[in-house]
């Protein structure tokens, strides 16, 4: 069984960096073609791609926000970590990690989210 | 702004089929798989149709999913009122070399 969680703050205050951590079981990040993507949605918007990892400590990264967030894994530990730098109100969102697919896109398991609120 | 364009919203009656769109480019739909999502609030998205027209397990034969060129299409037949939800479609762009979600679109069963 696949699952995944996000944790973290659920306030943050602006300018400060924030990092979410995704704990996931069922799977591993040291097997070929597995990926971790971090996925958002500020409350009445769409959903937002942010960045992904692979097996190989391949990323990519949203082009938007590229200069403020980082990926990483703990392939060991079961662990995908997003960084982000410099939050802003806008940043206030729902964020989800995912399992990749191979074609490009979030498969079918995914964590609850976390909801986190950026103000002062 | 989305890189992939939906209709905001649709609507159809109960029991009636719906088809919504998503419109993208050479870089993301005319050359990438295609997944489809549906997201109630305050649950995780539930994906319904990947590598445009595959459906995971659980996933009922109302849905279906296709392709044409850079657009993409989610069918839905034998609408429900458990069907009301919004839709999101996503796939890889490769010029960007990330991927995108379509904006959203909110169906209503009426």
């Amino acid at each position: 069984q696949i699952t995944l969680k996000e944790s973290g703050p659920t306030l943050v205050k602006p300018t400060q960096t924030l990092t979410l951590t995704c704990s996931f079981s069922g799977f591993s990040l040291s097997t070929p073609s597995v990926a971790v993507a971090w996925i958002r949605q500020p409350p009445g918007k769409a959903l937002e791609w942010l960045a992904v990892i692979f097996w190989d400590d391949d990323k990519r990264y949203s082009p938007s926000l590229k200069s403020r967030i980082t990926i990483t894994k703990d392939a060991s530990k079961s662990l995908v970590v997003l960084t982000m730098t410099n939050v802003d109100p806008v940043d206030t969102a729902t964020y989800y990690c995912a399992q990749w697919i191979p074609s490009g896109t979030p498969g079918e398991h995914w964590g609850q989210g976390i909801l986190v609120t950026v103000s002062s | 702004q989305s890189v992939l364009t939906q209709p905001p919203s649709v609507s159809a009656a109960p029991g009636q089929k719906v088809t919504i769109s998503c419109s993208g480019s050479s870089s993301n739909i005319g050359n990438n798989y295609v997944s489809w999502f549906q997201h109630l609030p305050g649950t995780a998205p539930k994906l319904l149709i990947y590598d445009i027209n595959k459906r995971p397990s659980g996933i009922p034969d109302r849905f279906s999913g296709s392709k044409s060129g850079t657009s993409a299409t989610l069918g839905i037949t034998g609408l429900q009122t458990g069907d009301e939800a919004d839709y999101y479609c996503a796939t890889w762009d490769t010029n960007l070399s990330a991927g995108v979600f379509g904006g959203g679109t909110r169906l209503t069963v009426l």
